[in-house]
């Protein structure tokens, strides 16, 4: 079973910033939260990775609560080519067999 | 650069005939994964291989699923004597080393008639 939960959807204007949370209070020490994202008919594409400071790339900024429970994905400008669906799994860094929950459902709307 | 190409890009088969999916990983990539995901449903792990390590077959449904690595290069998943319920997009990722960021290929479209 996942052990993150995601809310089903959510829709964002086009330019304006994307929030996704998610919950994952029963992560370990040594799991990293890892955020995935599918457009339709295409396979997974990795956004971020992160232990337990903020970090950030081209794609998005990850957000972890101090105690680790939860987090949130930050895409700054969400663009139509954002829609898709974005998984958050909790996984260890090696050997991770990433077990996917249903995600959340992002359309970025005009 | 290249990514995992995976073929066919689609597959139809008859119900009790075998099927083999073919992964070409990145160039490098020591570890690579077998995933799929059913019409409407999450993504399921199938089976690991890393390095010369004997594979993490763990979620692999039935015996008649199987998957090789030859060289540590090219993969090959195995289905025996489909059934319709094997229709699925079967999914391939492979990473740098063991761990890290999993790059996915297109996937093979699988239907049971």
């Amino acid at each position: 079973d996942a052990k993150t939960t995601q809310p089903p959807s959510m829709d964002c204007a086009e330019g304006r910033a994307a929030n996704l949370p998610c919950n994952h209070s029963t992560i370990s020490g040594n799991e990293y939260v890892y955020w995935y994202r599918q457009i339709h008919s295409q396979g997974p594409q990795y956004i971020i990775h992160g232990l337990k400071n903020n970090e950030t790339n081209e794609m998005a900024s990850l957000i972890i609560t101090e105690d680790r429970k939860s987090s949130t994905l930050i895409l700054p400008h969400a663009t139509l080519r954002d829609t898709a669906v974005y998984y958050c799994i909790v996984s260890l860094e090696y050997g991770n067999k990433l077990v996917f929950g249903a995600g959340t459902i992002l359309r970025v709307k005009s | 650069g290249a990514g995992v190409s995976q073929s066919p890009s689609n597959k139809v088969t008859e119900k009790g005939k075998d099927v083999e999916l073919r992964c070409d990983p990145i160039s490098g990539h020591t570890a690579l994964y077998w995933y799929r995901q059913s019409l409407g449903q999450g993504l399921e792990f199938l089976i690991y291989f890393q390095g010369n390590s004997a594979p993490d077959k763990s979620g692999l449904p039935s015996d008649r699923f199987s998957a090789e690595r030859t060289g540590g290069s090219v993969s090959t998943l195995t289905i025996q004597r489909t059934q319709q319920e094997d229709s699925a997009v079967y999914l391939c990722a492979t990473t740098p080393g063991a761990g890290g960021k999993q790059y996915f290929g297109p996937g093979t479209r699988l239907t049971v008639t």
